[in-house]
């Protein structure tokens, strides 16, 4: 399976505090993507980042990439309740499908 | 704006009956996706279309799943017949142009459930 490892699957934090997950893949890709499931809810999606780029920003959300570590990290800054939800990652593997990590359970307690 | 509508929301059904889901992807949207999610197998892509033609239909589990695209503004995934197995979420998904390089937009899934 190609399927992507997300690290780790589960985290809990304090609101106001910073959340870090991870993401590895296994061979080469075009672009990964970010994205943020609630409860019940479809996917949606967060930020694009292409192989050629090292890091990207969106509001308090900063992805990074490093393709010599097949790896990518997103970080959530000054986490609130309502980033509660869990986290995928999702690589093109340079074809025009995604292949969808196992994703990160994020609790954030107010 | 509409987002991606899927309907019905919750299925019910006992075993050997015919399941069929909707999707009514983004206006202007050229590729549709099929998933499937589970806890044990996580989000599955089943087939995706690219202007209504199946471009790749490698994940579908077996001859008991159809899908259909006859325009740019429906999909159907069709199970027949339905087994327990097939409990699971089943999410439609959209994205402009042919997919690479772009968002998807997700449905809030159909949530089936074989007894």
């Amino acid at each position: 399976s190609q399927q992507g490892e997300e690290d780790p699957q589960a985290l809990s934090i304090q609101e106001g505090e910073n959340a870090t997950m991870n993401c590895s893949y296994k061979t080469s890709i075009n672009n990964l993507q970010w994205y943020r499931q609630n409860s019940g809810r479809g996917l949606v999606h967060l930020i694009l980042i292409r192989s050629n780029e090292r890091e990207k920003h969106s509001g308090r959300l900063r992805v990074t990439l490093d393709t010599s570590k097949k790896s990518s990290s997103l970080l959530i800054t000054a986490s609130r309740a309502a980033d509660t939800a869990s986290y995928f990652c999702a690589t093109d593997y340079n074809t025009d499908k995604l292949i969808f990590g196992t994703g990160t359970r994020l609790q954030v307690f107010p | 704006d509409a987002g991606v509508i899927q309907s019905p929301r919750h299925e019910v059904t006992e075993m050997g009956q015919e399941v069929t889901l909707r999707c009514k992807p983004i206006s202007g949207h050229n590729s549709l996706f099929w998933y499937r999610q589970t806890m044990m197998r996580g989000l599955e892509l089943l087939i995706y279309f690219n202007n209504n033609v199946p471009i790749d239909d490698s994940g579908m589990p077996e001859d008991r799943f159809s899908a259909k695209m006859p325009n740019a503004s429906f999909s159907t995934l069709k199970i027949q017949p339905s087994e327990p197995r097939d409990s699971a979420v089943y999410f439609c998904a959209s994205s402009a142009g042919q997919g690479r390089n772009q968002p998807q937009h997700f449905g809030d899934g159909t949530r089936l459930s074989i007894l």
